[in-house]
């Protein structure tokens, strides 16, 4: 079954525009990390932020802030001020305890393609 | 600060023969995965190891797949014998586990399997 779903394949976004990228999860366990990597035409794949299941607020890093929803298990990126640079693809993670290994799994999204245009 | 290291880049290779997949990871991590990045599959999770120990290797897609870990600094992926449909970018990951849940995987530049 699918634990992250990100809806959006592809989106336009112009430059020093906001957009937002969406992410649902599916979990019944109640610790839980959710991240969210970049990953450029060059291929590397980049951590951006991370949300804990039982942070209070908000994650914020630079440009970047998750819009945290528990109950409706989203955890949407926001991208602020968008550059150039933004464009890529932009995947949605989450690290889940398994019976075998209380700490290491991490399964991701399909990703969303962001073109920023000038 | 050395991230982690894949080699090679680039492998092109055809069908039937053995394929060997290398990764060094970032000195200290105790957990190591391999990822396959295909344009239909997406990122697939194939296994991880903690402490050089498998821990779950439930996406090897079947038994032409096998990984090795022999010490804290180098990991294998073999595909024996490879197929077209093997043809993707293999990541591997590394990460720290701190005991606070937060500790992102590191990745690799991957390697870009093509096999004909």
């Amino acid at each position: 079954a699918q634990k992250i779903t990100q809806t959006q394949p592809g989106m336009f976004v112009q430059e020093k525009e906001a957009v937002t990228l969406d992410c649902t999860y599916d979990t019944s366990d109640p610790s839980y990390g959710l991240f969210w990597y970049k990953q450029p035409s060059s291929g590397e794949m980049i951590f951006l932020i991370y949300q804990g299941s039982y942070d209070q607020q908000n994650a914020t890093e630079g440009r970047y802030s998750l819009n945290f929803q528990k109950a409706r298990k989203s955890a949407n990126l926001v991208i602020s001020a968008s550059q150039l640079g933004d464009s890529a693809m932009y995947f949605c993670a989450m690290r889940e305890v398994t019976p075998t290994d209380s700490w290491g799994k991490l399964q991701f999204g399909a990703g969303t393609q962001v073109v920023v245009t000038p | 600060d050395a991230g982690v290291i894949q080699s090679p880049r680039h492998e092109v290779t055809e069908m039937g023969q053995e394929v060997t997949l290398r990764c060094k990871p970032i000195s200290g991590h105790d957990y190591l995965f391999w990822y396959r990045q295909t344009m239909m599959r997406g990122l697939e999770l194939l296994i991880y190891f903690n402490n050089n120990v498998p821990i779950d290797d439930s996406g090897m897609p079947e038994d032409r797949f096998s990984a090795k870990m022999p010490n804290a600094s180098f990991s294998t992926l073999k595909i024996q014998p490879s197929e077209p449909r093997d043809s993707a970018v293999y990541f591997c990951a590394s990460s720290l586990n701190r005991g606070t849940g937060d500790s992102p995987l590191h990745f690799g530049n991957g390697t870009r399997l093509t096999v004909t």
